[in-house]
């Protein structure tokens, strides 16, 4: 079984700081994908990373995808209350995707204003 | 704009209940799932599909069944519905998997 770890669990901060939250295995995925979601919602795509070493710009949103293709990492500049929600992460099993993605248990984030 | 729309936001049933989720995608994907969602466990894959008729096992199906008579259609079917139940369900469709999944704004089913 391919298993994701993400950390921290939980993090508070202020409004204006930054942040990192880091989703480490010990397989390989073929692709990596990050996803946001809010209380009694499901979760939102953020970003697809597919090559080992790529990173991805999303306004104030950092995405790293390690070179072995094993880790990412997501980093916030100047974090917003509306930043808040649940992160998660979630590896491309060996099937290509069409029979599930494996997913990380989530970063509970919240920005304090 | 594409959606995945789940037929109920609030569901409680009764034990020994058979409950159904409906899920329905306006996207024309192959594949769709159906996940659950809880605290501390993250998300599970229940069952997934990637033609009409074709089911296939995840990592948690007992208690479950499935069914997608039609491409837009992928129903989720607890056959005698326990407490142990009690979840998020999340359903998703992607055309390819590598490359995002849509979720559904998904079912809280609380099991009494």
């Amino acid at each position: 079984t391919q298993l994701l770890e993400q950390s921290p669990q939980f993090l508070s901060i202020q409004e204006g700081e930054n942040l990192t939250v880091y989703c480490n295995s010990s397989s390989v995925f073929s692709s990596l994908q990050w996803y946001r979601q809010e209380p009694g919602e499901g979760p939102v795509l953020l970003v697809t990373v597919v090559t080992g070493g790529e990173v991805k710009k999303l306004k104030r949103l950092t995405f790293q995808f390690g070179d072995a293709r094993k880790d990412s990492s997501l980093h916030i500049t100047a974090a917003q209350p509306g930043d808040t929600g649940l992160y998660l992460c979630a590896g491309v099993r060996s099937g290509g995707g069409a029979d599930g993605l494996t997913f990380g248990k989530g970063t509970h984030l919240i920005i304090q204003p | 704009d594409v959606k995945v729309t789940q037929s109920s936001r609030y569901l409680v049933k009764r034990t020994g209940e058979k409950v159904f989720l409906e899920c329905v995608q306006d996207m024309d994907h192959e594949n769709m799932f159906w996940y659950r969602q809880d605290p501390g466990l993250g998300l599970r894959l229940i069952y997934f599909s990637y033609d009409v008729k074709m089911k296939e096992k995840g990592d948690i199906p007992e208690g479950y069944s499935v069914s997608r008579e039609k491409k837009e259609r992928f129903s989720l079917i607890l056959e005698s519905a326990s407490t142990n139940q009690t979840s998020m369900y999340l359903c998703a469709s992607s055309p390819d998997g590598r490359y995002g999944y849509t979720f559904g704004s998904g079912t809280r089913l609380t099991v009494v």
